[in-house]
């Protein structure tokens, strides 16, 4: 079954500072990996996803994220962030077929002014 | 921009009582799903469907019921609350497409007294 890791729980980082999310799967023979973020009492709403292609994928409010297979991993990046960026994120995972999403468990990002 | 509705937002119900959370997609999508999310913000598969009448149990062993009578209808049911059931509910849903992303309700939060 897949699996996925977040390395960090809680990472503060202050306003208009670079961050980096860690994820890291478990290996498959192909795999479809995505981040997700929460913002407080909200559901999740979809960053970015890698299906195929160019393994650096940009997202939505300034994220990218870079797939590496040899490493097994999926980071996401932003070069500076906001406060308006604390929140909940997510990596996810299926491999290919028709399976749900597993989901890591989750890196809270505060954003100090 | 995804349509995905669960209600109610918020319920507080007492030991014992028989409880419906309420999840319909308006965009036509053959999955859905139930994942309950711990206060520390993991989330765990509960229950999924691919189809209509096509209901399995997921990764985290769950008390609760769901059936798919209609493709935009997947209702969650605790026949019986317990405190331990105090938690956030977030339905989703993907079409049929392999591998596109979940989308996501708000989310039930529900405690039982």
């Amino acid at each position: 079954a897949q699996s996925v890791t977040q390395l960090d729980s809680q990472v503060p980082v202050f306003e208009e500072a670079p961050v980096e999310l860690r994820c890291n799967y478990s290996s498959s023979v192909s795999v479809y990996l995505f981040w997700y973020v929460q913002y407080p009492n909200q559901g999740l709403q979809l960053l970015l996803k890698y299906l195929s292609g160019s393994t650096l994928v940009k997202g939505i409010n300034g994220f990218e994220a870079e797939f590496n297979k040899s490493q097994t991993s999926f980071h996401l990046r932003k070069p500076s962030v906001h406060i308006s960026d604390t929140a909940e994120y997510f990596c996810a995972v299926t491999s290919s077929g028709n399976t749900p999403l597993v989901f890591g468990k989750g890196t809270r990002l505060s954003v100090i002014a | 921009e995804a349509d995905i509705y669960q209600t109610p937002r918020y319920l507080v119900i007492g030991t014992g009582k028989k409880i419906t959370l309420e999840c319909s997609q308006t965009m036509g999508h053959d999955k859905m799903y139930w994942y309950q999310q711990d206060p520390g913000m993991e989330l765990h598969l509960i229950h999924y469907s691919y189809g209509v009448n096509s209901t399995e149990k997921g990764d985290l062993s769950s008390e609760s019921t769901v059936s798919r009578i209609r493709t935009e209808h997947f209702p969650l049911t605790l026949e019986s609350a317990r405190p331990s059931h105090t938690s956030q509910y977030l339905c989703a849903s993907s079409g049929s497409s392999l591998n596109t992303e979940a989308f996501f309700g708000q989310g039930t939060r529900l405690t039982v007294v």
